[in-house]
């Protein structure tokens, strides 16, 4: 049974750190991994989607890596900003019955102060 | 494109009252899923769609749940009779292909 952990479960730091947020994953058999943002009382967000054949992926601040052998994933965030602020949240697909299942971590929630 | 839209936001109701939550997925995508998000248990997958057709249910907690897609812009989740445990936040989501998924805004949904 596939199962996510993601360390650290909360994070404070000030404004202009750079970040790294860990995902680790039981099963290697995935299909892709896909980060998330969640802000309070609100929907997630999709940050990054890794194909299980890729390394990493970037967009803007942010670059997602992916080591399936070992059944991790990291979130770098460069020069944070309050802004950034939320729950990020790493979900890994398996390819089941003809769709992706995606088996959410607990999150890492995120605070950056001025 | 406005992306999933889920109605109504929040949802307070007594226990026992029937509840029906609400998804319009982004038109063009083939896949619609019911997702589940408590403190406790994080994010759970309840059922999903694949063309309007009910592929995997095996999340939904019990017979008090069941879900409809009568067509593809629309699904319904409904509970009845409702519990306070049903407390918690039901997400819609739609994905293209079944890989990339797009979340809803969620609906808060609290029984007294």
């Amino acid at each position: 049974k596939q199962e996510v952990t993601q360390i650290p479960a909360a994070l404070s730091v000030p404004e202009g750190e750079n970040l790294v947020l860990n995902c680790s994953f039981t099963d290697s058999a995935i299909y892709n991994l896909q980060w998330f943002r969640q802000d309070p009382g609100k929907g997630l967000t999709s940050l990054l989607l890794i194909q299980s054949s890729q390394r990493e992926q970037t967009s803007g601040r942010l670059n997602a890596s992916l080591d399936k052998s070992s059944g991790r994933s990291t979130l770098y965030i460069a020069a944070s900003q309050p802004g950034d602020s939320a729950t990020y949240l790493c979900a890994v697909s398996s390819w089941s019955g003809g769709y992706n299942k995606l088996i959410f971590g607990a999150g890492t929630r995120l605070a950056v102060h001025p | 494109d406005a992306g999933v839209i889920q109605s109504p936001r929040h949802e307070v109701t007594e226990m026992g009252q029937e509840v029906t939550l609400r998804c319009k997925p982004i038109s063009g995508h083939d896949y619609l899923f019911w997702y589940r998000q408590t403190m406790m248990r994080g994010l759970e997958l309840l059922i999903y769609f694949n063309n309007n057709v009910p592929i995997d249910d095996s999340g939904m907690p019990e017979d008090r749940f069941s879900a409809k897609m009568p067509n593809a812009s629309f699904s319904t989740l409904k509970i009845q009779p409702s519990e306070p445990r049903d407390s918690a936040v039901y997400f819609c989501a739609s994905s293209p292909k079944g890989d990339e998924q797009f979340f809803g805004p969620g609906t808060r949904l609290t029984v007294l």
